[in-house]
């Protein structure tokens, strides 16, 4: 019965490169949430995905940043043109229903660093 | 908007001591959710112990218990007879009852003296 599951770990991107971050939620959870912790600092919302619908993105960037959540698959969060203010740990998280009051499981996160 | 502040960015306790981490937040609303999680080195986010708003009774969890003072708007852990697997950072955090996302505190990094 595997968590939640972030690949890669870590990733080293070149600036104006991309970065894709994948997150595969827990068997049975329909929801996913991406988080973004900057070192030093809290984890702070970034979107709120359904499979095939965005439910809450107020949290993303306007520009660069895209997520989705297909029908098959993991949850990828897209980063274009990534700039050194982007580098940090970016999490995922799943629950079975849209706020899940028993708390949500996280993954590992993926370490992001731009160079 | 809601808030979450941690005011003590780092805290140390003795080994089979007690420690209580402080946790405030803002809000207008009355139904919500309260958490603590802990992030240990490997950064994976570990849930200790979870509050409803409407319910008077303080959590508990093995050595883990909340002070929940709703009128004063404070979200206190304490942790009793602390180990060394207890350092870690804590973050406090805060769900609407209406919203699907959790808003975190900055942490507070828990040392574990032996």
């Amino acid at each position: 019965n595997a968590g939640v599951m972030q690949n890669p770990r870590h990733l080293v991107r070149r600036r104006g490169q991309e970065a894709r971050l994948r997150c595969s939620p827990m068997k049975g959870h329909s929801h996913v949430y991406w988080y973004r912790q900057l070192p030093e600092e809290g984890l702070k919302f970034m979107v709120y995905l359904q499979k095939e619908n965005i439910i809450d993105e107020s949290g993303m960037p306007k520009e660069r940043f895209s997520a989705e959540f297909p029908k098959e698959g993991p949850s990828i969060l897209r980063i274009q043109q990534v700039v050194r203010g982007d580098s940090a740990a970016y999490f995922c998280a799943s629950s079975r229903t849209g706020g899940d009051f028993g708390g949500y499981t996280f993954g590992s996160g993926t370490r992001l660093t731009v160079v | 908007a809601q808030t979450v502040t941690q005011s003590q960015p780092e805290m140390s306790v003795q080994e089979a001591e007690t420690v209580t981490l402080s946790c405030t937040y803002d809000t207008s609303e009355s139904d919500y959710y309260l958490f603590w999680y802990k992030q240990p080195p490997s950064r994976q986010m570990i849930l200790v112990i979870r509050q409803e708003a409407y319910k008077q009774q303080n959590a508990t969890e093995n050595r883990f218990s909340v002070n929940f003072q709703k009128a004063a708007k404070s979200f206190s852990l304490k942790i009793s007879d602390s180990q060394l697997g207890d350092a870690a950072m804590y973050f406090c955090a805060y769900l609407s009852g209406s919203q699907g996302n959790l808003i975190f505190g900055k942490g507070t990094k828990l040392s574990v003296k032996p």
